[in-house]
């Protein structure tokens, strides 16, 4: 069984047009992230959810906007799409405490033309 | 630079051989965390050490921590072809309430058989 999974797993699209992602855990965590992670591997933060609150909402632009219906599922809208907007982006989940250990989506690979 | 960097950004050995990599941090930590990313997947957590705690063995791998020069390194002894991978240091710190890791941009090992 997949632990954290994210749909779609590749998503090509062209500039100005809006997308989401989907991620979903079954690990019973309270806990969600958003990781965009560029072309040299850097992983940062964008957002964090715990039990459907948002508790980290980094420097990202308003284009982007998380959604967490429950707390087993948390999606990213992105409108306005730029060619900046080109990574991967992971979805993580974690179970109590601070800074625990996180459990990674395979990513989606987004690609803005 | 960034918090959480790891040294080198390339390392490439032969199969049997130890692989050391090392990680700098610049703030306090709650602990250090060390993740695996094998090409186009996500993230696989190996393992943690808290700042309290100065060395962490899990079957070949094995983790110091010096929070004193504020620096980690993950040793990967008898190395194999499957370990090639990219590794990274992720560091647990921050206010109550956020949880969120802070990821150096990683070394990537080559292992060849």
């Amino acid at each position: 069984d997949t632990a954290v999974s994210q749909t779609p797993k590749y998503l090509v699209t062209q500039m100005g047009n809006d997308k989401s992602i989907k991620c979903e855990q079954n690990l019973g965590h309270d806990t969600m992230y958003w990781y965009k992670q560029d072309s040299k591997k850097f992983l940062k933060i964008m957002f964090s959810y715990n039990n459907k609150e948002l508790i980290i909402n980094e420097t990202v632009p308003n284009r982007f906007s998380p959604k967490s219906p429950d707390k087993a599922h948390l999606n990213l809208h992105i409108n306005s799409l730029e060619l900046g907007d080109s990574a991967v982006y992971f979805c993580a989940s974690s179970q109590g405490g601070r800074q625990e250990t996180q459990y990674f989506g395979p990513g989606t690979r987004l690609l803005v033309l | 630079s960034q918090q959480g960097e790891e040294d080198p950004q390339a390392l490439s050995i032969q199969e049997g051989e130890n692989a050391t990599m090392n990680c700098s941090y610049k703030t306090s930590i709650n602990n250090l965390q060390w993740y695996r990313q094998n090409s186009g997947r996500g993230l696989v957590h190996l393992i943690l050490i808290r700042s309290n705690e100065r060395e962490k063995h899990s079957g070949r791998l094995r983790v110091t921590l010096d929070t004193s020069k504020k620096s980690s390194s993950l040793l990967i002894t008898a190395s194999r072809a499957a370990d090639t991978a990219s590794y990274f240091c992720a560091t647990g710190r921050g206010a109550t309430g956020r949880r969120a890791l802070t990821f150096g941009s990683g070394t990537r090992l080559q292992v060849q058989p």
